[in-house]
Parts: structure tokens; sequence; C-alpha cells
């Protein structure tokens, strides 16, 4: 499975932006990078996925570097309601044709502060 | 459109029971995945079930079992507890287009709580 590694944790001021960084230096060329993220006593949450260019949607933008090594997850303008662990998955190959396993790491422990 | 759930929310066996935990989908998900989160271990993949059958398993032991009903609906099965089996179990819907590399949008549940004493 491609590795991913992410800073344990990272602190932000509430409307401030946050840049949430991702080494995947092991990458494959047909791997997309996915986001989730876990607010406190929930399940994970989708956040965004690319695969080559920046995406952009309502929660967040993903800009992923040129050689696809790495990829930040950025978050405009934090709220609090964004504290929750952050996700950067490269999900596993599936065996067949039913899902792809996410693999989940540490992920990065995101406080919000007002 | 209701999300994924699962009962029930917490349970409290002991050593050696067994336990069975229930999953309802996404209306019109046809895959279902299982995940156990513990804080030493993190999040783990379980297996996944699409159209009744398991097509991915992850590195657990064959105590932790499921099946997949035809309307969906899953279930998984842990016997013969140990005090390391209290986690969080979660179950994820999708609508699983089949293609490993593309994307698949994983909708989690709330989750089981379960403490084996």
């Amino acid at each position: 499975d491609a590795k991913t590694t992410q800073p344990n944790s990272m602190e932000s001021n509430e409307e401030e932006p946050v840049h949430l960084p991702c080494n995947h230096s092991t990458i494959s060329g047909t791997d997309y990078i996915h986001w989730y993220r876990q607010l406190p006593s929930q399940g994970p949450e989708y956040v965004i996925h690319g695969l080559t260019s920046n995406v952009n949607n309502r929660m967040a933008s993903l800009a992923i570097a040129e050689d696809r090594k790495s990829s930040t997850l950025i978050l405009h303008r934090a709220t609090l309601r964004d504290a929750a662990v952050y996700y950067c998955i490269l999900p596993r190959e599936a065996e067949n044709s039913g899902n792809t396993p996410l693999v989940f790491g540490k992920g990065t422990r995101l406080s919000v502060i007002a | 459109k209701a999300g994924v759930t699962q009962t029930p929310r917490y349970l409290i066996k002991t050593r050696g029971q067994q336990v069975t935990l229930s999953c309802s989908p996404i209306s019109g998900h046809r895959s279902v995945s299982w995940y156990q989160q513990t804080p030493g271990q993190g999040l783990q993949f379980l297996f996944e079930y699409f159209s009744e059958t398991q097509r991915n398993k992850g590195n657990f032991p064959g105590r932790f079992s499921g099946r997949q009903f035809s309307n969906s609906r899953s279930e998984m099965n842990v016997s013969t507890l140990e005090l390391g089996d209290s986690a969080l179990y979660l179950c994820a819907s999708s609508l699983a287009r089949g293609l490993a590399s593309s994307y698949n949008e994983q909708f989690f549940g709330p989750g089981t709580r379960l403490t084996v004493l």
C-alpha cells in the first residue's frame, strides 16, 4: 500500500486559512489522493479527492505537487466546526470489482482556536 | 436521504461471548465496508461486501466475519470476544462503481462502541 506521512497535530486561529500537508513519495501513477476527516464522536466524512490537478469544492481545496509526491489540503477559513482529525489516504487497489478499502494512517489532529 | 445507520450504538459484552452488529447503508448503495477503530491501532479495514459477496478482506482473525443481505444491509459478527476487541466499529457504504482507481466516496455511520469486560 502507498504510505502517507502527516504531522501529528496542527493549530489554527478561527477565520484563518489552514494548510494541512501530506507526503506520499511512493504514490503510483493511478493512485487518487483522498482526504477524509473525523469530527469528535462521529464517523469519518469525505472531504475531497484528486489525481493530478488541483481541486476545489465547497469544503476545501486540494493542491497536488507536480511530481505528486505531496499534497496540501487547504481550508480557506477555519471554523470551530473544522476541529477534527484529517486523514490523507491513498486507497488500496481493490482485489476485484468491489470498493477500494481506505487505509487510514494516524492523521493530523487540527485544533481551531477562537 | 437517510444516512448510514448502525445498531446498536453501544454494547457491553464479556470475554468469550459473541456479538452481532448491524449496518443499514444509504438507499441505493450496494457496497458496505467495516472498519475497526482503537486508540492504539487507529482505523483499520475489516472487510467489504458487495452484492452479498465479500470482496475485500483486511488482516483480522477468522473470529471476525460478516455477511450482506439482498437489501444491502450488512451484519458483522465477532465470536469468542477478547478484551482487545473493545473498539468503535464503523460501517461505510458507497455506490461502488467498481473501478479501483476511480473515486468511490464512502459514507460512514456513527459506529457501534463495543466494550469487552
